[in-house]
């Protein structure tokens, strides 16, 4: 069981926005910069969101990210079927000295 | 362009060794921390392990370290982690990653497989 917390499903039609949440505690979260990914069936994680919502060149600004106090949410507006995809929070846990996942989320496109 | 291109992936039995490489490219290798992160089939990721570049400092979580080695060459632009006695536990999809410095992951391999099982 991770210690960041990620509903493990969500979903919304077309065009649509949704929102992905990220519960963590004071260790991670609180006091460290959260990362976001994209993992595309069958491929690689990709770097969506960095330093808690600063986004990589090339990723459109339907995505974005957002934090507040132990918790992150990653957000993405006019949905599409190619968003389809489990998308993971990331960060480091200063007890733990080790980075932490996220359990994933499955976002579909209905 | 950054690749990271691994290997070493494999079917091995519990209490066997492997060692993955990685190779990279397009980026100054020497410049950047380095890491392994994991997936189980079906499952999420885990970070394994990462190094500092230079190779001086090396981190783990708990239920690899003993048993995990990463390690790089600088010359050779090359990641590696060597894995003894592995268990049914280590399967997964293994992949390098290349840190950002501003805390995240900009760059990964696409995963060598790594089967332990009898």
């Amino acid at each position: 069981q991770s210690v960041l917390t990620q509903p493990p499903s969500v979903s919304a039609a077309p065009g649509q926005k949704v929102t992905i949440s990220c519960s963590g505690s004071s260790s991670n979260i609180g006091s460290h910069y959260v990362s976001w990914y994209q993992q595309l069936p069958g491929t690689a994680p990709k770097l969506l969101i960095y330093e808690n919502n600063q986004r990589p060149s090339g990723i459109p600004d339907r995505f974005s990210g957002s934090k507040s106090g132990t918790s992150a949410t990653l957000d993405i507006t006019g949905l599409q079927t190619g968003d389809e995809a489990d998308y993971y929070c990331v960060t480091w846990d200063g007890s733990l000295s080790v980075w932490v996942f996220g359990e994933g989320t499955k976002l579909t496109v209905l | 362009e950054v690749q990271l291109v691994e290997s070493g992936g494999d079917l091995v039995q519990p209490g066997g060794s492997l060692r993955l490489s990685c190779a990279a490219s397009g980026f100054r290798f020497t410049k950047y921390w380095m890491h392994w992160v994991r997936q189980a089939p079906g499952k999420g990721l885990e970070w394994v392990a990462d190094i500092k570049p230079d190779g001086s400092e090396t981190y783990y979580v708990d239920s690899v370290r003993g048993r995990f080695t990463i390690s790089r060459d600088n010359a050779k632009d090359s990641l590696y982690l060597q894995m003894n006695s592995l268990r049914a536990e280590d399967t997964a999809m293994y992949y390098c990653v290349k840190d950002s410095t501003k805390w995240a992951f900009d760059y990964w391999g696409q995963g060598t497989l790594v089967t332990v099982s009898s």
